[in-house]
C-alpha cells in the first residue's frame, strides 16, 4: 500500500522557536496533502488543505502565518509551527490523497504523526 | 457543518465481538471509513463503505451503515487484545477532499 512518513517522529523545543515538520509521500504523487492536529484524547482536526504549486486552503481559526505549508513537490509537504508556544503542543499528523482508484474514489493516505512538545 | 458522533469507551472480553457504533450528520457523506490508531501512531485504514451499500465485510470486520438514520457501526469478530486501540469513524462527501472525523472510540480488550 501507500506510505507516508513524516519527520520528525517527536520534538521537544523551547517556546519562541520554529520547528518544521515534513510530510513525504514515498512511493506516489499526492497533489494533495492535508494536515491534522490531534489533542490527547480527541479526535483529529483538520488544520490545511495544502496544494502542490499553490497556496494552502487554511480551516477556520487555523492563523496560517503561524502554521505556514509549503508544498513544494508532489510528494513533499512542509508544517512550520512559527514561534511556538506550549498552547501548540499537539500530535500532528499529515496524509496525502491518491484519485483515481477503482470505482472512482480516491483515498487518503496518514503518516505516522509527529509529537511536538513545546516547553 | 458536519458532526460525527462516537461513545468514548467500549471494554469487551477476549474472544467477544465487539460493536462500536457512529452517527453522522451530513446527508451527503460518500465515503465512510474507520480508521485504528494505536498509542502514540498514526491511523491505520481498516475498512471504508461508499454510501450506496448498507454492509461490507472483510475477515473479522463486518460495516453496517443505515443511511437513513446516518449510522454506521464496526463489528470485530473474534476480538483480539491486539484490538485494543482507538477506533474512529470519517465521513467525506464528492464536494469535499478533507475527512471529518468523529471522536473516536477507546476500545478495552480484557484477557
Amino acid at each position: 500500500g501507500a506510505v507516508v512518513s513524516q519527520h520528525p517522529s517527536r520534538v521537544i523545543c523551547k517556546s519562541g522557536t520554529s520547528v518544521k515538520i515534513e510530510c513525504r509521500s514515498l512511493d506516489f504523487q499526492a497533489t494533495t496533502m492535508f494536515w491534522y492536529r490531534q489533542f490527547p484524547k480527541q479526535s483529529l482536526m483538520l488544520m490545511a488543505t495544502s496544494n502542490e504549486g499553490s497556496k494552502a486552503t487554511y480551516e477556520q481559526g487555523v492563523e496560517k502565518d503561524k502554521f505556514l505549508i509549503n508544498h513544494a513537490s508532489l510528494t513533499l509537504s512542509t508544517l512550520t509551527v512559527t514561534s511556538a508556544h506550549p498552547e501548540d503542543s499537539s500530535f500532528y499528523i499529515c496524509s496525502a490523497r491518491i484519485r483515481g482508484l477503482a470505482g472512482g474514489r480516491d483515498e487518503q493516505f496518514f503518516g505516522p504523526g509527529t509529537r511536538l512538545t513545546v516547553l | 457543518g458536519e458532526d460525527v458522533e462516537q461513545s468514548l469507551f467500549l471494554s469487551v472480553r477476549e474472544g467477544d465481538s465487539s460493536v462500536i457504533n457512529c452517527t453522522y450528520t451530513d446527508s451527503s457523506s460518500t465515503y465512510l471509513y474507520w480508521y485504528k490508531q494505536e498509542p502514540g501512531a498514526g491511523l491505520q485504514l481498516l475498512t471504508y463503505i461508499f454510501s450506496n451499500m448498507d454492509m461490507k465485510q472483510d475477515q473479522r470486520l463486518t460495516v453496517l451503515l443505515n443511511k437513513k438514520d446516518k449510522h454506521l457501526s464496526l463489528r470485530i469478530a473474534d476480538t483480539q487484545t491486539g484490538d485494543s486501540a482507538i477506533y474512529f469513524c470519517a465521513e467525506r462527501d464528492m464536494g469535499r477532499r478533507a475527512l471529518t472525523f468523529g471522536s473516536g472510540t477507546r476500545l478495552q480488550v480484557q484477557p
